[in-house]
C-alpha cells in the first residue's frame, strides 16, 4: 500500500543535541511538506520542498533544516538552535505542485520530546 | 494573509446526536477547502474537500460539509454521531497562492 512512513514515532532528545526525523513516501508526489503541531494551535509550516534538491521556508523554519536528495525522502533536523523543540511533528505529501489544488496526504507523526 | 478559525475548541455531543462544527476563513476569493481528522498520536485523515461545484460535499464516515460563500464558512456536519467519531478536526484552506492554512482544531468528545 502507498503511504507516509515517519520513523521514529518516538524520540527524546537531550538539550543541545541534533535529531533527525525521517519521511519516506511511495506515492510518487512531488511536493513534501514538514508541520509543527502543539496543543491548540493547529499546524504550523516549517519547510515544503516540491522538487528534488529545492525547498523553501514555512513559517517558522527557524532551529530547523532539511534535505531533499530524492524525491520519497525528505527529512527533518531539528537543531540544538530551536529554542523549544517538544512537539508532534507531521510530514505530509501531494501530488499537486502549488498552482493546482489537491489533498495533502500526512504520516503517523513523529513526537519528539526534550529532556 | 489568509486565516482560518474555528470558534469551537471542544465540544461534547452524545452519541446519536448531530454534531456541526464550524469553520470560517478569511480571503477575497474562494479558496479550496478541507476537512481532516487526527485520532490522538496519529496523522490526519481527509474526511472531505471542495474545490468547485456543488456546495454540499459529502465525505467519508456518514460526514458532509457545506460552503457558503456569503459567510466564508465550510461547516461540517454529521446526522448521528458515533462514539468512535470522538478526534480532533481540522479545517483547512488552500488559495493555491500561500500554502494550507490549518485552523487551530475543534476536539470532539461523545458521551455514552
Amino acid at each position: 500500500d502507498g503511504g507516509i512512513t515517519q520513523s521514529p514515532k518516538y524520540l527524546f532528545r537531550k538539550e543541545g543535541q541534533n535529531v533527525t526525523l525521517s519521511c519516506e513516501q511511495n506515492l510518487n508526489h512531488d511536493a513534501m511538506y514538514w508541520y509543527r503541531q502543539d496543543p491548540g494551535q493547529g499546524l504550523r509550516l516549517i519547510y515544503y520542498s516540491q522538487i528534488v534538491n529545492d525547498f523553501q521556508k514555512g513559517d517558522i523554519a527557524e532551529g530547523y533544516s532539511v534535505s531533499r536528495e530524492k524525491k520519497e525522502s525528505f527529512p527533518l533536523t531539528v537543531t540544538s538552535a530551536q529554542k523549544n523543540p517538544t512537539a508532534f511533528y507531521l510530514c505530509a505529501s501531494t501530488r499537486e505542485l502549488k498552482n493546482s489544488a489537491g489533498e495533502l496526504f500526512f504520516g503517523e507523526g513523529s513526537r519528539l520530546t526534550v529532556l | 494573509a489568509q486565516s482560518v478559525t474555528q470558534p469551537d475548541i471542544h465540544i461534547t455531543v452524545s452519541e446519536g446526536a448531530s454534531l456541526e462544527l464550524r469553520c470560517n476563513y478569511s480571503y477575497g476569493a474562494t479558496p479550496y477547502l478541507f476537512w481532516y481528522v487526527q485520532s490522538p498520536g496519529q496523522g490526519l485523515q481527509l474526511l472531505l474537500k471542495y474545490f468547485s461545484g456543488d456546495t454540499l460535499v459529502q465525505g467519508i464516515k456518514g460526514f458532509e460539509a457545506e460552503f457558503k460563500r456569503s459567510q466564508s464558512s465550510f461547516n461540517l456536519r454529521k446526522p448521528s454521531v458515533h462514539w468512535s467519531d470522538a478526534a480532533e478536526y481540522f479545517c483547512a484552506v488552500d488559495n493555491l497562492v500561500q500554502n494550507f492554512v490549518f485552523g487551530p482544531g475543534t476536539r470532539l468528545s461523545v458521551l455514552p
